[in-house]
This record gives C-alpha cells, sequence and structure tokens, in this order.
C-alpha cells in the first residue's frame, strides 16, 4: 500500500511569511503527527491528529497549527515565519499499537 | 515525562565487523520502543519496534535490538556492518498514557563503515 505522501518536498520562505504543507497518511490510518528537525534541536514533536481532533501538542508558539480532513489527510500551517523555522518537517501516521510510518518529509529554508 | 538517551554521536565500525549503537530510555509505564534510520535528506525508515514479547527483536535489513528492562536499554545490532549502512539512528520511545501519541526521540547517533 502507499506510503506517506508529504508536499511539497522543498520551499524556500521569506521571513514574515505563512507556509502551509500537507501530508497524506496511509490509508486506514487515522492518526498524524508532525515532527520538527533541526540540527540543534533534533526531532521535536508538533502536534497529533486523530479522526479530524488534535489529540496532542508539543512546546511550540501558536504561529503553528494544523488540521486534519475527514479523509486523515493532514495540513500544517506557520505564519509569520523566522529563520529559526527553517528545518525538515516529517509527517508520520500510525494506527493503533503500530510503528509510526514517516514521510520523506518538507525542507523549509526562510531566508 | 519520558526520555530517550543515546549516548554516542557517533560510532565508527569496519565493514564486516558487528555494530551496537547504544540507546537508553526513561518512562513510566511499560515501554513502546523503536529504531529509525535517516540517509541524507531523506525521512526516517522504520527499523524495529519493541512492544511486548521476546526481548532480542528482528528487524529490517538485518538489524536486530535487545530490550533490557533492568537496565532500561534497547541497544541496535548488527552482526556484521556493510558500508551501506552509513547512516544517522535515532531510538525512539512512544507515549502511552491516555490516547495521545507521540514520540520523544534520542538525539540520533551517526553510523559510520568503513571499507
Amino acid at each position: 500500500k502507499a506510503g506517506v505522501t508529504q508536499t511539497p518536498r522543498y520551499l524556500i520562505k521569506t521571513r514574515g511569511q505563512q507556509v502551509t504543507l500537507s501530508c497524506s497518511p496511509i490509508s486506514g490510518h487515522r492518526s498524524v503527527s508532525w515532527y520538527q528537525q533541526t540540527p540543534g534541536q533534533g526531532l521535536q514533536f508538533l502536534f497529533e491528529y486523530f479522526s479530524e481532533t488534535q489529540r496532542n501538542k508539543g512546546n511550540f508558539p501558536g504561529r503553528f497549527s494544523g488540521r486534519q480532513f475527514s479523509n486523515s489527510r493532514s495540513e500544517m500551517n506557520v505564519s509569520t515565519l523566522e529563520l529559526g523555522d527553517s528545518a525538515l518537517y516529517l509527517c508520520a501516521s500510525t494506527e493503533g499499537a503500530g510503528g509510526y510510518t514517516f514521510g520523506s518529509g518538507t525542507r523549509l529554508t526562510v531566508v | 515525562a519520558q526520555s530517550v538517551a543515546q549516548p554516542e554521536d557517533q560510532v565508527n565500525v569496519a565493514e564486516g565487523n558487528p555494530l551496537t549503537v547504544k540507546c537508553t530510555y526513561s518512562v513510566s509505564g511499560n515501554p513502546y520502543l523503536f529504531w529509525y534510520v535517516q540517509y541524507p535528506n531523506r525521512g526516517l525508515q522504520f527499523l524495529l519496534k519493541y512492544i511486548t514479547g521476546d526481548n532480542l527483536v528482528k528487524g529490517s535489513y538485518g538489524f536486530e535490538a535487545e530490550f533490557n528492562k533492568s537496565q532500561t536499554s534497547f541497544h541496535l545490532k548488527k552482526p556484521s556492518a556493510l558500508v551501506s549502512d552509513s547512516a544517522l539512528y535515532f531510538c525512539a520511545v512512544r507515549d502511552n498514557t491516555g490516547t495521545a501519541s507521540k514520540l520523544t526521540f534520542g538525539t540520533g547517533t551517526r553510523l559510520q563503515v568503513t571499507l
């Protein structure tokens, strides 16, 4: 079955702009979570959505938000971009006690 | 709060030799433990997981991991390393409290396999 699909793969944005990233989970998976990966902070949890509801949230400012649609696809949005938001953003889907399957990520560069 | 420690930033091993990448964890309750590998400019690839059962878990690409509850460790091993195993390896633990689900990752260990 198809894996986790993240679009776009690469993005370059200017400080102050906003950005929306998309994630399509594995078919049948209802849980989608997002992670930020940077050289300095490593892999950090952003939030998790399950059946269109945010179930868990990491320690990120309110500029980071997300949502999940009825087909389990998820989007995350970052408003008022800062240079420090440059990172690889990873999406993962899971179902039950199974493992997490990650997408290839979106590389965001803020200039 | 749960946490994961990977004490080595880098592990160097010659091809054909056994390799070990160390991981220790701290959780309340029973741990769900994972190992992932990351190649440059790619996402995380699942290697193996421990949820319950045998302490020795076999995974993808010949990797295995040994769960040790008394030492709170979950070291990744491979009997014979390949140059193609060179990558960044992450250990992670899943939060099992309530219904929420998130992974807490270690800082990663870079494995360098040389000829």
